[in-house]
């Protein structure tokens, strides 16, 4: 079946503007993370859906950083004012509510870099 | 100090060598342990879960010793397709609502 996909899967911006990052997580998984790699770096956390629950934003590295789960499913990462620091991997990853594993299943990633 | 500490390597060994990562963890209250696998510009993907009494798949051998907070990973009879750079993961919150906080990740590189 599908996994998850994310688009773009290159973006490069300048120095100030916005972006919008996209993830479609596999059907019917209830949880939705998003996590940043930066060069040689590992995964750095930055927000985690559960169904209707409240996100746990507790990774989010600054105010410039938000984002949304419409309707239980598609997600979009936002980062305002981007700075060349932000450049990196983001990976978005789902997982099946449920699962005696906790297997989460990683897209591809959105490769951005801040000119 | 990381949640969860691992060596970068790289670990640079020959095929059908056996080699060994260690990956220790800060945080007690994790409650499972897994290692991923990536490969360059790749998505990580799960290798094994880990368990206390140890668990094989194939060449591979995962083991947890909680009282040292210590995760190992064995990988026997290594061959060229097992390079790549292995996320020892650590599980932790409630359930229905838990996350995973990875390692920075040890590089394996098998040559010929």
């Amino acid at each position: 079946g599908a996994g998850v996909s994310q688009s773009p899967s290159n973006k490069v911006t300048e120095k100030g503007k916005d972006v919008e990052l996209r993830c479609d997580p596999i059907s019917g998984h209830t949880a939705l993370y998003w996590y940043r790699q930066s060069l040689g770096q590992g995964l750095e956390f930055l927000i985690y859906f559960q169904g209707n629950s409240a996100p746990d934003k507790s990774g989010l590295p600054s105010d410039r950083f938000s984002a949304e789960r419409t309707g239980g499913s598609v997600s979009t990462l936002t980062i305002q004012r981007t700075q060349q620091e932000d450049s990196a991997v983001y990976l978005c990853a789902s997982r099946r509510a449920g699962d005696m594993v906790n297997e989460q299943f990683f897209g591809p990633g959105t490769r951005l870099t801040v000119l | 100090r990381k949640e969860v500490e691992q060596d970068p390597g790289p670990f640079n060994v020959p095929e059908g060598a056996t080699v060994a990562f260690n990956c220790t963890y800060s945080n007690s209250a994790s409650q499972s342990f897994f290692w991923y696998r990536q490969d360059c510009r790749k998505e990580p993907k799960l290798l094994m879960s880990v368990y206390s009494s140890g668990n094989e798949d194939g060449r591979f051998t995962a083991q947890l010793n909680r009282a040292s907070q210590y995760i190992s990973l064995l990988i026997r009879d290594s061959k060229l397709s097992d390079s790549a750079t292995y996320l020892c993961v650590a599980l932790r919150g409630n359930t229905g609502f838990q996350k995973l906080v990875f390692g920075t990740g040890t590089r394996l590189l098998v040559s010929p």
